[in-house]
């Protein structure tokens, strides 16, 4: 079966620090990768995603990046942490468009 | 175009209520809809998918309705439980999209 993971779960960073936030996906090949951040009454809005190694849709203009070195790994980043960064970030999979995205447990990162 | 528009915002009700989340959407090419159940500190997970080939669909105590000529659609939870409680996400995609649109949520509280 697939499963998804996303760590750590909770991390505290202060401003102007880098980032970096993994998550991998076992059981699938050739998943379509999201990043998405979720702020309090904003739902989830999709910061990125991926359909395959090395190629990356940035959803929007931000200070964060990422990127996909392996088939089943996206790594969200930042150079230099801004305390606007704060929030619920999830990494998601699906097989394909239109079709079941599967959630990773989140990173509550705070930004100090 | 790419907007999911969710309320309420916040719903409570007693145990044994049916509980009713409304979406609506602009976005004639969306033709995928699932709706997403999220615990707190949990990523979401999927509850129940529809597409606008049907008007309802039914799995368990949930209902998804569908009215395509008013771009809308909402979840129905019967004979709701305390462990309803949870925040519910609609969503919508387009055909050949990887892109899942979320609506900002609903919090929803079932009394005991």
């Amino acid at each position: 079966s697939q499963t998804i993971h996303q760590w750590p779960a909770t991390l505290v960073q202060p401003v102007g620090s880098p980032l970096s936030l993994e998550c991998t996906v076992e059981g699938t090949s050739n998943p379509n990768l999201y990043w998405y951040r979720q702020a309090a009454g904003r739902g989830l809005q999709l910061l990125f995603y991926s359909v395959g190694i090395g190629q990356i849709s940035s959803e929007v203009p931000q200070n964060l990046s990422a990127s996909r070195p392996q088939d089943r790994q996206f790594i969200l980043s930042s150079k230099k942490l801004l305390l606007s960064d704060s929030g619920f970030y999830l990494c998601a999979w699906s097989s394909g468009a239109n079709t079941e995205a599967f959630f990773g447990q989140g990173t509550r990162l705070t930004v100090v | 175009q790419q907007q999911v528009k969710q309320s309420p915002q916040s719903l409570i009700v007693q145990k044994g209520g049916i509980p009713i989340i409304n979406c609506a959407y602009e976005n004639t090419a969306f033709d995928y809809f699932p709706w997403y159940q999220q615990f707190p500190g949990k990523g979401p997970a999927l509850l129940i998918a529809i597409r606008p080939d049907v008007s309802e669909k039914k799995e368990g105590r949930f209902t998804i309705s569908f009215n395509k000529s008013a771009k809308q659609f909402s979840l129905h939870i019967m004979d709701s439980q305390p462990g309803d409680s949870a925040t519910y996400f609609c969503a919508a995609s387009r055909g050949g999209s990887e892109k899942l649109v979320f609506g900002k949520g609903t919090k929803l509280t079932v009394n005991p």
